[in-house]
C-alpha cells in the first residue's frame, strides 16, 4: 500500500531561521510526488511536482528535492507569511488518486 | 484562468439528511476528484471522474456517490449522513494528460449534528 509520512508534525522557527521539512513515501512505482501549501479554512495550494530522483525545484524561499525514499522542501530565510501547513503526496504509476502525508504544520515568528 | 470553484461553502446538516456538493474544474480540466479531510485522518481520496465516467474509487461506503456532467462539473452526494462525516470536502481537478497536477477548490465545510 502507498504510504507518505511527513516530520516534524509542527516546526516553530524564528524569521529567517532556515530548515527542512522531510517526507518519506514508499509507492508501487512513482508516477510524481507533490508539495502544497495549505492554509487554515482553504484549500491545498499547489507549490512543486517532482518526477524522479535527483529532481530539484526552486520558488522564491522553498526549494524542493527528491530521492528514491524522501524528499525535502527546504525553506531559506523564512518569513512570517510562510506560516502554513505543508502537505506531500504521492501519485503512483497509473493512478490518479493523490496519497496525502499528515502534513507538517509551519510556524514562523516575527 | 480562473480556478476550481465549490458550493456551497459551509452546510449544516442533522444526521440521517442528504447533502449534495458542487464543483466546477478550471476551464478545459476534464478530470475531477473529491477528497475528503478531517484531523484526525488527513486528506484521504473519494473518487475521480473523467469524461462523465467514474475511473477511480477510494474506500468509502456507498453513500458516498459522485457524478460528472458534460461540461465537467462534478456533484459528490453523501447519504443519510452520519456525525464522522463532518469534514472539509475539497474538489481538485486536472488535465489528466499524463503525470498532471490537481488544483484544488476552497473546500465545502460540511458539520453533521
Amino acid at each position: 500500500e502507498d504510504q507518505v509520512t511527513q516530520s516534524p508534525e509542527a516546526l516553530r522557527l524564528q524569521e529567517g531561521e532556515s530548515s527542512s521539512l522531510n517526507c518519506s513515501y514508499t509507492v508501487s512505482g512513482l508516477r510524481g510526488l507533490f508539495w502544497y501549501r495549505q492554509d487554515p479554512g482553504k484549500g491545498p495550494e499547489f507549490l512543486f511536482t517532482l518526477y524522479s530522483a535527483g529532481e530539484e525545484k526552486e520558488k522564491e524561499r522553498l526549494k524542493a528535492t527528491l530521492t528514491k525514499k524522501e524528499s525535502f522542501l527546504h525553506i531559506t530565510a523564512p518569513k512570517p507569511e510562510d506560516s502554513a501547513t505543508y502537505l506531500c503526496a504521492v501519485q503512483a504509476r497509473g493512478a490518479q488518486k493523490l496519497v496525502f502525508g499528515q502534513g507538517t504544520r509551519l510556524t514562523i515568528n516575527p | 484562468k480562473a480556478g476550481v470553484t465549490q458550493t456551497p461553502r459551509y452546510l449544516i446538516k442533522t444526521r440521517g439528511q442528504q447533502v449534495t456538493l458542487s464543483c466546477s474544474p478550471i476551464s478545459g480540466h476534464r478530470s475531477v476528484s473529491w477528497y475528503q479531510q478531517t484531523p484526525g485522518q488527513g486528506l484521504q481520496f473519494l473518487f475521480e471522474y473523467f469524461s462523465e465516467t467514474q475511473r477511480n474509487k477510494g474506500n468509502f461506503p456507498g453513500r458516498f456517490s459522485g457524478r460528472q456532467f458534460s461540461n465537467s462539473r462534478s456533484e459528490m452526494n453523501v447519504s443519510t449522513l452520519e456525525l464522522g462525516d463532518s469534514a472539509l470536502y475539497l474538489c481538485a481537478s486536472s488535465s489528466a494528460t499524463g503525470v498532471e497536477t490537481q488544483y484544488f477548490g476552497p473546500g465545502t465545510r460540511l458539520l453533521v449534528l
